[in-house]
């Protein structure tokens, strides 16, 4: 089956640690994104990806840093710089980017840092 | 920057009945995805609207984007407790944004 795998599900850490979040997938897109969901905020975007060996920041990538070594992974770094890391993170994919792309799911990681 | 305001904020219906959000864009939208989320899940898309007066019908949700393509509504007919979640609006002209989100309670 294809999709988008995150793990863990929960994670916990301790503050001033950095911590990275694991992004896979294996529908062939080109494009990846990162979102980070708090309550009645919505989802906003913190980094994407257009293809391999690129990335751009989104609205709120303060605090975050992203890599695209290969098509089917994009983790994504909190950095103890990041000030209000507890939160639930999305990852998704598109075939490309753009509005005229829908994109895809992962199941989230929850993030608390205590 | 473009902004997508849904409303109602959250809505709790009895079963069986009918509900309508709304999604509106502060510009003209190339396109319109509707996802809905289950708490502490990853999205499910739903339905992807592109043309002004669109119209687009999966099992019991209706999705409309009006002529000018500006707002979007989301229709459930018969609702049932299945239905309940968070349904998101996400769209826009040069870049995809979201909007906050509708929070549904379906009671038995």
């Amino acid at each position: 089956d294809g999709g988008i795998t995150q793990s863990p599900k929960y994670l916990f850490r301790k503050e001033g640690q950095n911590v990275t979040l694991s992004c896979e997938q294996n529908l062939n897109h080109d494009a990846m994104y990162w979102y980070r969901q708090d309550p009645g905020q919505g989802l906003r975007l913190i980094y994407y990806s257009q293809i391999v060996n690129d990335f751009q920041k989104g609205d709120i990538a303060e605090g975050y840093s992203v890599s695209r070594e290969k098509k089917e992974s994009f983790p994504l770094t909190v950095t103890s710089a990041q000030k209000n890391p507890t939160a639930f993170y999305l990852c998704a994919s598109s075939i490309s980017s753009g509005p005229g792309y829908e994109q895809y799911f992962g199941p989230g990681t929850r993030l608390t840092v205590t | 920057s473009q902004e997508l305001e849904q409303s109602p904020q959250s809505l709790i219906v009895q079963e069986g009945k009918n509900l309508t959000i709304n999604c509106t864009s502060s510009k003209t939208l190339y396109g319109l995805y509707w996802y809905k989320q289950k708490y502490g899940e990853g999205l499910i898309f739903l339905m992807m609207l592109q043309k002004g007066g669109e119209e687009k019908s999966h099992e019991k949700i209706t999705a409309k984007l009006d002529e000018k393509k500006q707002q979007s509504s989301l229709h459930i007919t018969a609702s049932q407790p299945s239905h309940a979640g968070i349904y998101l609006c996400q769209g826009g002209s040069e870049k995809l944004v979201f909007g906050k989100g509708m929070k549904l309670t379906v009671n038995p």
